[in-house]
């Protein structure tokens, strides 16, 4: 079955300290999707970055950067220097190839960067 | 439009009631999903939408929801006598076509059943 484990529920750094979120994943499939998203207190999920299970390459965006490990089920998100606009919550999401591609999510990080 | 739109942003409904949720995709979106968000919770998928057709309704709870398409764009999720535990935020999302390129979401709507 397909899960998603986000263990971190809260999280508080002050700005400019580093921080990064966890996201480990379980599926049976060998070819699949992870996905972070971004949600504001406005509500609308914000789409960050999708990786696919083939590329295990890091990816490094801004202040963002992302670490998929197979071996280890898991998709980290680490956000470098920190601020406050970066206060959200975020979420790790799996999709399966083929059929829906829907996602399933983790129970999200709630990040909060204090001034 | 730009982006995915959801009407009404909020609704307050007594137990019981029927109530319609609308959701407008992004122009050229053929794939729409609902998914429901509990306090605290990552939002859980209830439908998919490839065209007009529902595709994957395995994630609604029960027979009192219901969602249609019946153009290929606009969707509208009803739910019928509803209950207190059915509060939440339902979002909608809208892909680009078959492949797995990423799913943008709209506002949501947040159902408070009172």
């Amino acid at each position: 079955a397909q899960k998603v484990t986000q263990a971190q529920t809260e999280i508080s750094v002050v700005e400019k300290e580093d921080v990064t979120l966890d996201c480990v994943y379980e599926t049976r499939d060998t070819t699949y999707y992870l996905f972070w998203y971004k949600q504001p207190p406005s509500g609308e999920l914000v789409f960050l970055i999708r990786r696919n299970s083939f590329d295990e390459q890091n990816e490094i965006s801004g202040r963002y950067s992302w670490n998929f490990q197979k071996s280890t089920s898991s998709f980290n998100f680490t956000i470098t220097a920190s601020q406050v606009v970066d206060s959200a919550v975020y979420f790790c999401a799996l999709s399966e190839s083929g059929g829906t591609y829907k996602y399933i999510f983790g129970t999200g990080t709630r990040l909060k960067v204090l001034a | 439009g730009a982006g995915v739109s959801q009407t009404p942003s909020n609704k307050v409904t007594e137990k019981g009631k029927y109530v319609e949720l609308r959701c407008d995709p992004i122009s050229g979106h053929t794939a729409l999903y609902w998914y429901r968000q509990s306090l605290g919770q990552g939002p859980e998928f209830l439908i998919y939408f490839q065209g007009t057709g529902a595709a994957d309704d395995s994630g609604l709870p029960n027979d009192r929801f219901f969602a249609v398409r019946p153009e290929g764009s606009v969707s509208t999720l009803k739910i019928q006598r509803t209950e207190r535990g059915d509060s939440a935020v339902y979002l909608c999302a809208s892909r680009l076509g078959l492949m797995n390129t990423e799913a943008f979401f709209g506002q949501g709507t947040r159902l408070t059943v009172v």
